[in-house]
This record gives structure tokens, sequence and C-alpha cells, in this order.
């Protein structure tokens, strides 16, 4: 079955340069989610979209911004990248119009490091 | 709000010997409740899921949770642990409204032994 997909799967970048993460959810998947997790940390959630509407916000820094496309794919662009910012970042998505009844399915992730 | 919150971070057992890990929830609406596993430098894996139906939720691995709302606990169990079970465990939780974001806890650890 498709997975949700991410890309990159790494990613190496100095600081105060900027950095866009994609996710391509399940097939018929309507709503995205970002999380940010941090070495020995639980994962974070940043902000979700439904039908490519913002629809939830969490700790995302001004820094960040992200959006939802017509085809459901969604991408976080990340700027003025600082070294805290490395870390893992997930992005997950559920059948929202179905109230999440399948769950919630989480890509690998991207690494990001900041150096 | 929701959350939930994991007790121990840390839990350690003999091959064998019983799993219990245990989550307690928050939550001012019916929830969904999930257990998720991650190996390390690997993504986030689903275990099991409520989500309002049986209370008594099977799993993957041989693991079960029971959800028991007199006690707001959502508790992991499996019989007989095994070498390869040992890795981060995350409760998490969310309701059935589009969009809204799961909430984990802050993990537990299961260390197994030989």
């Amino acid at each position: 079955a498709a997975g949700v997909i991410q890309s990159p799967r790494h990613l190496i970048k100095e600081k105060r340069e900027t950095a866009t993460l994609k996710c391509y959810p399940i097939p018929r998947h309507d709503t995205v989610y970002w999380y940010q997790q941090g070495p020995g940390q639980d994962p974070q959630f940043l902000i979700s979209f439904y039908e490519k509407m913002q629809s939830d916000k969490g700790s995302i820094p001004d820094r960040f911004s992200a959006q939802q496309f017509s085809d459901y794919h969604s991408e976080l662009n990340m700027s003025s990248l600082e070294l805290g910012d490395s870390a893992l970042y997930f992005c997950a998505s559920s059948l929202g119009r179905e109230g999440n009844s399948d769950g919630y399915t989480f890509g690998s992730g991207t690494r990001l490091t900041v150096v | 709000a929701q959350s939930v919150t994991q007790l121990g971070s840390h839990v350690s057992v003999s091959e064998g010997a019983l799993v219990l890990l245990r989550c307690n929830y928050s939550s001012s609406v019916p929830p969904y409740l999930f257990w998720y596993v991650q190996y390390p430098n690997q993504g986030l894996q689903l275990l099991l899921k409520y989500t309002s139906a049986a209370t008594l939720v099977k799993g993957i691995n041989g693991f079960e949770a029971e959800f028991k709302k007199s006690e707001t606990s959502f508790h992991l169990t499996k019989p007989s642990a095994h070498m390869r079970d040992a890795a981060e465990y995350f409760c998490a939780v969310s309701d059935n409204q589009a969009g809204t974001a799961l909430i984990f806890g802050k993990g537990t650890t299961l260390s197994v032994s030989s």
C-alpha cells in the first residue's frame, strides 16, 4: 500500500539558509500534519492542513511557513535556519472528512542538520 | 485541550516477561487514542488505535491496550517481551475532528534484557 512520502530524507544546511521539505500524503487523504522531533524528544506538532486550508497550529516558529497544494501534497518552508532547527521532521496524513477514523500515517521523516 | 501522560520514561523487563507501558489521557471530548513505536533513527509505526469501538484493542506484534474511561487510561501490554520489542513507545491522543493534531506523550523507552 502507498505510504506517506517525504523528501528529501536528509538535508544539511548552513545557518541563515532556507530549506523546503515536501510531503506527499496517502492517496485519498485530505489532511496533512507536520511535526518536529528533536533528539530524545517526543514529536512536537507544528501545523496542519485540511482540504488545503490551515486547520490547526502548534509550536511553529514565525520563520517557518507551510501550505497544502491542490494535489494535497504539502511543503514546509523554513527560513533563517538556526542550529536549534536541527531535528527530524515528520509529516503525517489522515482522512479528515471521515473523522480520522483510519488514524494518522507517518512518513519516514526528513532529517535536517543545520551547521 | 487534549494531552497524554506516560508514566515512566524508562521501563526495563526481561525477555519473556510482561510488558506494561502506562498512558493516561486528558480530553474534554471523546478521545481517539494511539500507541506508536519508534526504533532508533526510524519513523513512527502505528501499533494500535482506539476510535470508540471495542475498548480492548489488539495491535501488531502481540501488543494490546484497553481503553478505561473511568480511569482515563489506555495502557499498553504484551504478555511476553521479545528482544525486538526494545524501542521508544509513544502514546498519543486526538479526536474525530478533521485537522485535529495528534498530541504525543513524552515517550517510554522499553529495554529488554536476555
